[in-house]
């Protein structure tokens, strides 16, 4: 199992520029995730998908858009990149074995700078 | 206004010695937590969790310990191993009763070297 992947790896875009992220999981999940890290900072949820069908803003929705594609596709799309935006961006499902165990499993990242 | 902090940018110990890892919370509607570890150009890897029903979960050398009346758990690592040197992540989140979105609360994350 290739777990949660993400294209591309690291992207350079001029201010003003659009991009489509992409993440794709094979474990049958119905919850995925977007996330962003800044330096000094922790993770901040951007936008989330609770199921197929469904999507909804988290801390930091502001100049992204989502797509829940299908089960296992959940893209973040920039329409018009800002210098702010540079980040690294993580992508997670989610497995809720039961009410108590419950844990999120996060692709390798997309590296974007934005000049 | 941050929910989650980990008040330690960095800490250093020994190889064998134990590593003691922090977290303070303010939201008492979150009700379970989990540590990620994080190496260089990699993402977050699941590395432990706790329910608000318990105080301490152990998994090998990792152990959790949940305070809730002073809102703070720890991560102890025991021994610490140089394969531990990472950053790690505690988050939160309130995770009972109808809407359970599992939206996570991160905090910045601690930088931990374990030295040879």
């Amino acid at each position: 199992n290739a777990g949660v992947t993400q294209t591309p790896k690291f992207q350079v875009l001029k201010t003003g520029q659009s991009m489509t992220l992409q993440c794709a999981q094979d474990m049958n999940h119905n919850s995925m995730y977007w996330y962003r890290q800044d330096p000094g900072m922790g993770l901040r949820l951007i936008y989330y998908s609770a199921s197929e069908g469904t999507t909804d803003k988290g801390e930091v929705p502001n100049g992204y858009n989502v797509s829940r594609l299908n089960k296992r596709e959940f893209s973040l799309r920039l329409e018009s990149a800002a210098p702010s935006q540079t980040s690294v961006y993580f992508c997670a499902s989610r497995l809720q074995a039961s009410l108590y165990t419950d844990t999120q499993y996060f692709g390798p990242g997309t590296r974007l700078t934005v000049l | 206004d941050q929910q989650v902090k980990q008040n330690s940018p960095s800490l250093s110990v020994q190889e064998g010695r134990i590593s003691i890892l922090n977290c303070d919370y303010t939201n008492s509607m979150f009700d379970y937590f989990l540590w990620y570890k994080k190496y260089p150009a990699e993402g977050p890897t699941f590395l432990i969790s706790i329910s608000s029903i318990k105080d301490k979960n152990e998994d090998g050398r990792f152990t959790v310990f949940l305070n809730k009346s002073a809102k703070h758990l720890s991560l102890h690592i025991v021994p610490s191993q140089p394969g531990d040197s990472a950053v790690y992540f505690c988050a939160a989140s309130g995770n009972s009763g109808s809407g359970n979105t599992g939206k996570l609360i991160f905090g910045q994350g601690t930088t931990l070297q374990v030295k040879p």
